[in-house]
């Protein structure tokens, strides 16, 4: 139990061009989900919370209108990189958190590389 | 804000053998969580065990053991009869119970030699 699925699992576009990233819970219902970057041999890097419902909350340092976040149902939360540049290649993961403390779900992460 | 602090960049270890990766962090909370997780080449994370912060007992998952010293803030993963297939980026995480976001360390990454 507890699935969170991430599609694409690689994605390549022109620079200029917006890509979305789905991260969709399976089996369960997630108020909240997390969007991580991990450049590489790196750590992973929160970048914001996703609601349900509401506002996601943005790290600092982390462009909230080039990096939209929308969560509009309890199974799915989405990441759109607009006009994508060479500098925003990297690997995003998303997680979900579930039921008590204990639960936390990653994704399989999005490779994104912007030529 | 809270840090999670893993210093040693690389480690490696003969098969079979025991290792233990260390983990410091800092936080004025009293409740939290303290994951270790594993990222193989693929890239999943991959849950390797998880400490209550007012647990004073240490986790153990068959051959991975935690040693949680809270009041020094340390939180260090012991690796027994190490095996091959261990031999990936081990992340050090801190989640807090206020807003359950998660904290990562800088990884440390262990390799298991034949």
């Amino acid at each position: 139990g507890a699935v969170v699925s991430q599609h694409p699992s690689w994605v390549i576009c022109k620079s200029g061009t917006s890509v979305k990233i789905e991260c969709r819970s399976l089996d369960f219902q997630a108020t909240t989900m997390f969007w991580y970057r991990q450049f590489p041999k790196q750590s992973l890097m929160l970048m914001a919370t996703s609601n349900e419902g509401s506002k996601a909350t943005y790290e600092q340092g982390v462009e909230k209108d080039k990096f939209l976040i929308n969560h509009a149902s309890l199974t799915l939360s989405t990441l759109t990189v607009t006009s994508a540049h060479p500098e925003d290649s990297s690997f995003y993961i998303c997680s979900a958190h579930w039921g008590s403390n204990y639960g936390y779900t990653f994704g399989s992460g999005t490779r994104l590389t912007v030529v | 804000a809270q840090t999670v602090t893993q210093s040693q960049p690389e480690m490696s270890v003969q098969e079979a053998e025991t290792v233990t990766l260390s983990c410091t962090y800092d936080t004025s909370e009293n409740n939290y969580y303290l994951f270790w997780y594993k990222q193989p080449p693929s890239r999943q994370m991959i849950l390797v065990i998880r400490q209550e912060a007012y647990k004073q007992q240490n986790a153990t998952e068959n051959r991975f053991s935690v040693n949680f010293q809270k009041a020094a803030k340390s939180f260090s993963l012991k690796i027994s009869d190490s095996q091959l297939g261990d031999t990936a980026m081990y992340f050090c995480a801190f989640m807090s119970s206020n807003n359950n976001d998660m904290r990562f360390g800088a990884g440390t990454r262990l390799t298991v030699k034949p």
